[in-house]
């Protein structure tokens, strides 16, 4: 089942502008975690969020968690062409009695030099 | 980090045979596996999870008979998939969790399958 919707699906940008992308997510979660793919490769973690996280920094990205909208949103500073990828959120919680990720629809980011 | 490696990275078979994909923990024992299908410019859905030991639980609309997973030790869990057909061609990811760990979930670098 699909956790989390992400908006935009797809958003070009030119480099160095900010890129931001949102999640939102239906139920209740422990904590929540976004990954980079780049085309046809494996999933890099970028940043967790617990649920009692309201914002987080890690380089050049910040997250940030609403636990009251149920949704998360990931914000790349001075945006790179190496920056483009596929970035997906994925949702923690217990679903019949397991701890299980579920990933959102992903945003595709392309970054123009 | 811990790693999680699988094999083959890639793999190309003809329609009605069947393919294993392995996946292993090398620095640490999962105690739990979990299997995820990624469709081209889709997202990662869910297929199961396995707990080393037991039976998989697998996720509504996935095919058990089709779709068998064996998590046999705590280092390695295996993806069979069965009597492929073109329409199973995807990307294959796994992912591992330490027994220790609630949160921590460590991704293979995922197998292509291609059936023709």
């Amino acid at each position: 089942s699909q956790q989390g919707e992400e908006d935009p699906q797809a958003l070009s940008i030119q480099e160095g502008e900010n890129a931001t992308m949102n999640c939102s997510y239906k139920t209740s979660i422990n904590n929540l975690q976004w990954y980079r793919q780049n085309s046809g490769r494996g999933l890099v973690h970028l940043i967790l969020i617990r649920s009692n996280e309201r914002e987080k920094h890690s380089g050049r990205l910040r997250v940030t968690l609403d636990t009251s909208k149920k949704s998360s949103s990931l914000l790349i500073t001075a945006s790179r062409a190496a920056d483009t990828a596929s970035y997906f959120c994925a949702t923690g919680a217990i679903t019949s009695g397991t701890y299980k990720y579920i990933f959102g629809t992903g945003t595709r980011l392309k970054v123009l030099a | 980090g811990a790693v999680v490696s699988q094999h083959p990275s890639w793999v190309i078979c003809k329609s009605g045979t069947s393919v294993k994909i392995e996946c292993r923990s090398l620095d640490f024992q999962a105690t739990t596996m979990f299997w995820y299908r990624q469709f081209p410019k889709q997202s990662l859905m869910l297929m199961a999870t396995s707990n080393e030991g037991s039976k998989a639980t697998y996720e509504q609309g996935v095919e058990k008979d089709k779709f068998l997973i064996n998590h046999a030790s705590l280092t390695l869990s295996t993806l069979t998939v069965t009597s492929a057909h073109p329409e199973d061609s995807s990307f294959y990811i796994c992912s591992a969790r330490d027994g220790a760990g609630v949160y921590e979930q460590y991704f293979g670098p995922g197998t292509r399958l291609t059936v023709t």
